[in-house]
């Protein structure tokens, strides 16, 4: 089966320092997500992207944060200036057009010093 | 309004029994409610959905039974297997007017244990 993929699976920055994680989707999907796990809590939405725009993003996703597609293939989260509380699991996901199903990524690790 | 609950926090079950994880919303516009399953170190994959036009659907040992007017929503996992040992979550989404895909909306996950 296809797989979203991330990069790098573990990140570790200083707080105030810029981090982007990478993904790359599913070829053929044209919705892109980044969402994010705090250890032990729920799996938390903080951005979709479609048609090279964000379509809706959460509270959590605020002016530090800004998303990218650079390329064909490409989805990047950029931080700008990390905090503690950003420490988490951020996952990628994508899906298909007129297609509930959405496909997780493996996540990458982020640890904000 | 946005919130989706889900319980137990965990579960222990012996192998061969039946797992069942209970969720409830509050939002009568949600109309795609998906379960995840996720092992340590990987992303959710999803497991079955049901949209609300259903009381009941069935894939394999997993069943999701719906009860609209109850505004609730279960996962049944019958014959629990060692390896169905993960954290299950509840979602739910509903269709955006314009724009992009539907986002979902997390419970927040029931670890499952089965034992043998």
């Amino acid at each position: 089966e296809p797989e979203v993929t991330q990069t790098p699976s573990h990140q570790v920055t200083q707080m105030g320092q810029e981090v982007i994680l990478r993904c790359v989707p599913i070829s053929n999907h044209l919705y892109f997500y980044w969402y994010r796990q705090i250890l032990g809590q729920k799996v938390e939405f903080l951005v979709s992207f479609y048609n090279n725009e964000i379509s809706e993003k959460s509270e959590i996703f605020d002016d530090q944060f800004s998303v990218e597609r650079p390329d064909g293939s490409n989805f990047t989260l950029k931080i700008r200036s990390t905090k503690l509380e950003d420490s988490a699991m951020y996952f990628c996901a994508s899906k298909q057009l007129n297609n509930e199903k959405l496909f997780f990524g493996s996540g990458t690790q982020l640890s904000v010093l | 309004q946005q919130q989706v609950k889900q319980s137990p926090q965990s579960l222990i079950v012996q192998k061969g029994g039946i797992s069942i994880i209970n969720c409830a919303y509050e939002n009568t516009a949600f109309d795609y409610f998906p379960w995840y399953q996720q092992f340590p170190g990987k992303g959710p994959a999803l497991l079955i959905a049901i949209r609300p036009d259903v009381s009941e659907k069935k894939e394999g040992r997993f069943t999701i039974s719906f009860n609209k007017s109850a505004k609730q929503f279960s996962l049944h996992i019958m014959d629990s297997q060692p390896g169905d040992s993960a954290t299950y979550f509840c979602a739910a989404s509903m269709k955006r007017l314009t724009g992009g895909g539907n986002k979902l909306t997390f419970g927040t996950g029931t670890q499952l244990k089965v034992e043998l």
